[in-house]
């Protein structure tokens, strides 16, 4: 199958500061990416819709200017935290839809990011 | 969007078949199917995905009846690896996935 990674695996940091998560797919061009949260013992969220070359869609909640994204290219994404506080602590998993187009695409995930803000 | 309904959890012993039955009634004529896997602190991984009829790979088998209001993932000869959370999703390839709450197996030896 397609592959997606995450960098980094897990972070630490403080309350007040910003951190930049990356996903890139490896082995395919994903003019789509996802990015979702998950809390303990919950499912996945939505949280935004990234297209490559332009603005992302936002799920109604979260906070594009805190949670800013950037697809720079067809194989990178990135989800910055920013002015990070305790709460945002989660686990931060983006995946990227691999196809051409025809009904069926495929979403394939990456590993996910631990994020524990302090 | 498609919303899903699946159990929310299933006890199995190594070396049974287990079955998860999902509900979608009002899936789309675009939508497809799709289940995922996920292991604590992973990221979901793709199982299988279908339309119609049955589908299978080599770790799984998709049934889809005629009406495709339902879908059962059937999974043969489970381990203590299986042990893990299963997502049922559909949706069309210009639809965002919307996760449920998944089902959360357990395999006891």
């Amino acid at each position: 199958g397609a592959v997606v990674s995450q960098h980094p695996s897990r972070v630490i940091c403080k309350s007040g500061t910003s951190v930049k998560i990356e996903c890139r797919s490896l082995d395919f061009q994903a003019t789509t990416m996802f990015w979702y949260r998950q809390f303990p013992k919950q499912s996945l969220m939505l949280m935004a819709t990234s297209n490559e070359g332009s603005k992302a869609t936002y799920e109604q909640g979260v906070e594009k200017d805190k949670f800013l994204i950037n697809h720079a290219s067809l194989t990178l994404s990135t989800l910055t935290v920013t002015s990070a506080h305790p709460e945002d602590s989660s686990f931060y998993i983006c995946s990227a839809k691999r196809g051409s187009g025809s009904v069926g695409e495929t979403q394939y995930f990456g590993p996910g990011t631990r994020l524990l803000v302090l | 969007l498609a919303k899903t309904t699946q159990p929310i959890s299933m006890d199995s012993y190594e070396g049974q078949e287990v079955n998860i039955t999902c509900s979608h009634n009002n899936i789309a004529t675009n939508d497809y199917i799709t289940w995922y896997q996920q292991f604590p602190s992973q990221g979901p991984r793709f199982i299988i995905q279908g339309y119609k009829t049955k589908v299978t790979n080599e770790v799984a088998s998709l049934f889809i009846p005629a009406d495709r209001k339902s879908s059962t993932l059937s999974l043969p000869r489970v381990s203590l690896s299986d042990t893990a959370v299963y997502y049922c999703l559909v949706g069309g390839n210009t639809d965002k996935l919307i996760f449920g709450t998944g089902t959360r197996l357990q395999v006891f030896p």
